[in-house]
């Protein structure tokens, strides 16, 4: 079993939309999580980081559920502009706090 | 503006040829890391350093090596190319301490073994 699963979509919603994505991971002793943005054919790059206590950044909403071991990401609002692969990263104890990926959900918002 | 920079961008070379990719940092990061990405698909890290002469083999085997001389130098090299090694190469850094940042990527090394 992977550590980090995501669903892989695509999600296809009109521009305006509210979209969630969710993540599980495996690994009971994890430290960190993060989700990052990877545009086609580029490098990924980080979203947000995730807390217990849920965080928002504008339209974007991030929350950690330590008990069921899962992440959510919630997009409200999308835009053209929010298309792109979500990847659910996490950092465990346990070696050298190196990220773990998942393989990202892709979102394509239309008009 | 780019604080990691990856080169060359695109690589084309023909099957037995040696290469090397090279990634530089300039943030004073210790922690720097390679990932191989094929398209559509996860990350999967293959070398990681923690710092000047510390270099070790990540979770997806490889038959790249890497060096560590430099804080701010990470290269890569594959002795002899294959086919089988056509794939991007992403590399990254992030500092000494707590994730809180997440790491920051190069643009990426998008290699082709013909």
């Amino acid at each position: 079993r992977k550590e980090v699963e995501q669903d892989p979509g695509p999600f296809n919603v009109p521009e305006g939309a509210t979209v969630a994505f969710n993540c599980t991971y495996s690994n009971s002793a994890s430290q960190s999580f993060f989700w990052y943005r990877q545009d086609c054919r580029k490098e990924p790059k980080l979203l947000m980081s995730v807390y217990s206590s849920g965080n928002e950044d504008g339209r974007f909403t991030a929350q950690l559920n330590r008990a069921s071991q899962y992440i959510s990401l919630l997009i409200r609002d999308s835009k053209l502009s929010d298309s792109a692969t979500y990847l659910c990263v996490g950092i465990f104890s346990g070696g050298y706090n190196k990220l773990i990926f998942g393989a990202g959900t892709r979102l394509a918002v239309h008009p | 503006e780019a604080d990691i920079y990856q080169t060359p961008r695109y690589l084309v070379i023909g099957t037995g040829k040696k290469i090397t990719l090279e990634c530089s940092q300039t943030m004073g990061h210790d922690k720097m890391y390679w990932y191989q990405q094929d398209p559509g698909m996860e990350l999967h890290l293959i070398h990681y350093s923690y710092g000047v002469n510390s270099t070790e083999k990540g979770d997806l085997s490889s038959e790249s090596t890497v060096s560590r001389i430099r804080t701010e130098h990470f290269p890569l090299t594959l002795e002899s190319a294959r086919p089988s090694h056509t794939s991007q190469y992403l590399c990254a850094s992030s500092p000494k301490g707590q994730h809180r940042g997440g790491y920051t990527f190069g643009s990426g090394t998008r290699l082709t073994v013909v």
